[in-house]
């Protein structure tokens, strides 16, 4: 069966230092898409990004980069110089198969950026 | 472009009533969703559709909830004899076929008496 756990459940952090929001998955499938969404104060969530099992570069956008490592089954998150309106809860979710199936999600890391 | 958009945003009702929410997809998205996020959780499946067909439901979906997506347009999710256990935010997410990536609307809280 298919799982996500985000450890973290509050990280706290002053302005401008960088943080990492961690992410382990577990999955049977060889195929597999992973996401990371971002839940500010108003409740919508936003997408941030979609990776799939087979590519394992890591990526930059920004002042946020992403870490997929299949030998440790981790797929995780790092705000660089992080801001205020960075303050959110950031959920990894994965998906199996063709990817266009129902998310799963962790239960969420609570990012709180202070001034 | 419009994104997904869900109504109502709020709703109180009491326990033993029936509630129906609305999700309006982003245009030409084929796929729809419902997830269903307590507090301090992440959001939980409940329901998808393929155009019009409902192709999978969750085993937190019991028989008081019913989803309908009668054009392959708005999805509608209704909820029978509502509980104080129901109480939560209810999300829709839309998806193109070939794309991977859910995007999510506003939510619906329904508060539960």
């Amino acid at each position: 069966a298919q799982k996500v756990t985000q450890a973290q459940t509050e990280i706290s952090v002053v302005e401008k230092e960088d943080v990492t929001l961690d992410c382990v998955y577990e999955t049977r499938d060889t195929t597999y898409y992973l996401f990371w969404y971002k839940q500010p104060p108003s409740g919508e969530l936003v997408f941030l990004i979609r990776r799939n099992s087979f590519d394992e570069q890591n990526e930059i956008s920004g002042r946020y980069s992403w870490n997929f490592q299949k030998s440790t089954s981790s797929f995780n998150f790092t705000i660089t110089a992080s801001q205020v309106v960075d303050s959110a809860v950031y959920f990894c979710a994965l998906s199996e198969n063709s990817g266009n199936t129902p998310l799963v999600f962790g239960k969420g890391t609570r990012l709180s950026v202070i001034a | 472009d419009t994104g997904v958009s869900q109504n109502p945003r709020h709703k109180i009702t009491k326990r033993g009533q029936n509630v129906t929410f609305r999700c309006d997809p982003i245009s030409e998205h084929n796929r729809l969703y419902w997830y269903r996020q307590t507090l301090g959780q992440g959001p939980e499946f409940l329901t998808y559709f393929q155009n019009e067909a409902q192709l999978e439901k969750s085993r937190l979906l019991s028989d008081r909830f019913s989803a309908e997506r009668p054009k392959g347009s708005f999805s509608t999710l209704e909820i029978q004899r509502t509980e104080q256990g129901d109480s939560a935010m209810y999300l829709c997410a839309s998806s193109l076929l070939a794309h991977n990536e859910q995007f999510f609307g506003p939510g619906t809280r329904l508060t539960v008496l």
